[in-house]
């Protein structure tokens, strides 16, 4: 079964401050996509950052950047000088290549302090 | 361009009783996805309809249903509902149901069975 783990359930980070969050996934295919959401207290999921698996450079978009290690299954989401906004619920997750069914982890709640 | 709107925003249901959630999908996408996500965990797929035909399905009795209409928007469907139906349904719009194409989603609506 694919699945998709994200084993931190609360970070918090000050303000200005850098935070990875980690997330690791079970897959036997060889083609998919990554991505993390981001979902703030209004409920609304928006997305982060996308990584597509036969790319081997990291994804970066703005502040945010990936550290995605095929071969350990591993999917880690870096957040340089974190800011009040960036206070959510982030999730990992995993789409295969071939469906449009996103498997989400179970999130880590990311609070940043002033 | 007008985004992924649901409806209604909240709803409350007995047990047993049959349940209709709408969804308006972004102004060009042909694609649907819906998921229900329970309280701090993460989103888990339902369904997709793609050009109003199911296009994959997630790991929900029949008794969760679906439709696509020829404008795109979507219905979603519960029968004989349980008190573990409650949750927040999202639904999610797409150009194309495949990973390459970003899905966008709703608010939400947030359904609670007594």
């Amino acid at each position: 079964a694919q699945t998709v783990t994200q084993s931190q359930p609360e970070m918090s980070v000050q303000e200005a401050e850098t935070v990875t969050l980690s997330c690791t996934y079970d897959t036997s295919e060889n083609n998919y996509y990554l991505f993390w959401y981001k979902q703030p207290p209004s409920r609304q999921m928006i997305l982060v950052i996308r990584q597509e698996a036969y790319k081997q450079q990291n994804a970066t978009e703005n502040r945010f950047s990936v550290n995605f290690q095929k071969a350990a299954k591993s999917f880690s989401l870096k957040i340089s000088d974190s800011q009040l906004g960036d206070t959510a619920m982030y999730f990992c997750a995993f789409n295969p290549s071939n469906t449009g069914k996103l498997i989400f982890g179970q999130g880590t709640t990311l609070q940043v302090k002033p | 361009e007008t985004g992924v709107t649901q409806s209604p925003t909240h709803l409350i249901k007995t047990r047993g009783q049959q349940v209709t959630l709408r969804c308006s999908s972004q102004s060009g996408h042909n694609t649907v996805s819906w998921y229900q996500q329970a309280l701090g965990q993460g989103p888990q797929f339902i369904f997709q309809y793609y050009r109003e035909e199911e296009n994959g399905r997630g790991n929900f009795p029949p008794r969760f249903s679906g439709l696509q209409f020829p404008n795109y928007s979507s219905e979603l469907n519960v029968n004989a509902l349980e008190l573990d139906d409650s949750a927040l349904y999202l639904c999610a719009s797409s150009l194309g149901g495949l990973p390459r194409n970003e899905q966008f989603f709703g608010p939400g609506t947030r359904l609670t069975v007594l």
